[in-house]
């Protein structure tokens, strides 16, 4: 069974900051891809990344960076030079090639960034 | 382009009231999931279709959840009856493809509140 874990339930730091949110994916399939979603305090869900199984490459958009480690099965997501634009709640999530595109989504960090 | 539009926006209903959620997915889409969200148990998925058909319902909850997709640019998900526990935010998503590799694009969601 697939299962997505953020340990991390709240974290806060203060602007400029770097921060990192944990992911802990585990699944039985070879093929497979993770996700990282945003959600902002109006409530809707936005698309930051996907990334397959095959691809362990860390990947740096603008101040947004991935760490993906197939090894300890984790795919971290650590913003440089927070901003309070920041603040939300990220979900990590998986879904597998047998699972077509079911989502499985983490609990969720709760991002906040003081001004 | 417009997203994913879902009305109504917010819903307060009575215990034991009919309810509709609607959906419009991004034109084009052949895929359309419905989520839901509460803080204990996190984003869940209740259902989703490929090329209007219901692929897995295995995620709605009882027989009192219906989910439907007369044509490709609509869907809807009816609870009847409605109880407090069904309290939520509901999210349709649509993606261009079944295939897991594809974002899903969500809407801004429908906050239910069952008195």
């Amino acid at each position: 069974a697939q299962k997505v874990t953020q340990a991390q339930t709240e974290i806060s730091v203060v602007e400029k900051e770097d921060v990192t949110l944990d992911c802990v994916y585990e699944t039985r399939d070879t093929t497979y891809y993770l996700f990282w979603y945003k959600q902002p305090p109006s409530g809707e869900l936005v698309f930051l990344i996907r990334r397959n199984s095959f691809d362990e490459q860390n990947e740096i958009s603008g101040r947004y960076s991935w760490n993906f480690q197939k090894s300890t099965s984790s795919f971290n997501f650590t913003i440089t030079a927070s901003q309070v634009v920041d603040s939300a709640v990220y979900f990590c999530a998986l879904s597998e090639e047998t699972s077509g595109s079911r989502l499985t989504f983490g609990e969720g960090t709760q991002l906040t960034v003081n001004p | 382009d417009a997203g994913v539009i879902q009305s109504p926006r917010h819903e307060v209903t009575e215990m034991g009231q009919e309810v509709t959620l609607r959906c419009k997915p991004i034109s084009g889409h052949n895929s359309l999931f419905w989520y839901r969200q509460t803080m204990m148990r996190g984003l869940e998925l209740l259902i989703y279709f490929n090329n209007n058909v219901p692929i897995d319902d295995s995620g709605m909850p009882e027989d009192r959840f219906s989910a439907k997709m007369p044509n490709a640019s609509f869907s809807t998900l009816k609870i009847q009856p409605s109880e407090p526990r069904d309290s939520a935010v509901y999210f349709c998503a649509s993606s261009l493809r079944i295939s897991n590799t594809g974002e899903l694009f969500f809407g801004e969601g429908s906050r239910l509140t069952v008195l």
